[in-house]
């Protein structure tokens, strides 16, 4: 069984911090990782993917990959209150099928 | 369309009856996938069609779940005799191919409560 994990949280960070989220995977042979952002009630958005290890930055968010160590993340810096969420870490278990993790719930307090 | 669009948006029906929910993807996209998505779960996989390929049924959780793609565009979820534990928002999303080059672009979803 495949598995993508993550802490469900709720992980609560102050306006202006940093926010880091974790995700690990099971499968050695996945390619593609990507960040999707769901609001409650609303569906997911892709805010972020990456291919090759190490990291890749856009605008508040880097993503970072480790794929000896079957692991990425997710930093979100200057936390802002609309970036409460839950945070989705999708793994691309094979051609063309995402496994999603169980997501982890951002709240950023003012 | 500019979108993935999913109708109807909310679907209330009576145990044992059946539904259909509908997908209209992204204008050349040519893969879509169906998700559902339980209260305060994960996304879980149900079926993914590519081009003119035999569909990818591995997570449809029983013979009652469906679904088919007509003329590589639309889609169609049917379940039969719904269940209680059938409710979930169903979720479409399509991308171009199977590269995932930009992940998978979601419709709102269908809500489906089933009493």
């Amino acid at each position: 069984q495949k598995e993508v994990e993550q802490n469900s949280g709720p992980l609560s960070v102050p306006e202006g911090a940093i926010a880091s989220l974790n995700c690990t995977y099971s499968d050695r042979g996945s390619q593609s990782f990507f960040w999707y952002r769901q609001y409650s009630g609303k569906s997911p958005e892709l805010i972020m993917f990456i291919y090759s290890n190490g990291d890749k930055e856009d605008g508040r968010f880097t993503a970072q990959l480790n794929k000896a160590s079957q692991y990425v993340s997710l930093l979100i810096r200057d936390s802002q209150p609309s970036d409460s969420a839950t945070y989705l870490c999708a793994v691309n278990e094979s051609w063309g099928k995402l496994q999603f993790g169980a997501g982890t719930q951002v709240v950023v307090t003012p | 369309g500019a979108g993935v669009s999913q109708s109807p948006s909310n679907k209330v029906t009576e145990k044992g009856k059946d539904v259909e929910l509908r997908c209209d993807p992204i204008s050349g996209h040519t893969a879509l996938y169906w998700y559902r998505q339980s209260l305060g779960q994960g996304l879980e996989f149900l079926i993914y069609f590519q081009g003119n390929s035999a569909p990818d049924k591995s997570g449809l959780p029983s013979d009652r779940f469906s679904a088919e793609r007509t003329g590589g565009s639309v889609s169609t979820l049917t379940i039969q005799r719904t269940q209680q534990e059938d409710s979930a928002v169903y979720l479409c999303a399509s991308s171009y191919g199977t590269e995932l080059l930009n992940g998978y672009t979601f419709g709102s979803g269908t809500r489906l409560t089933v009493v």
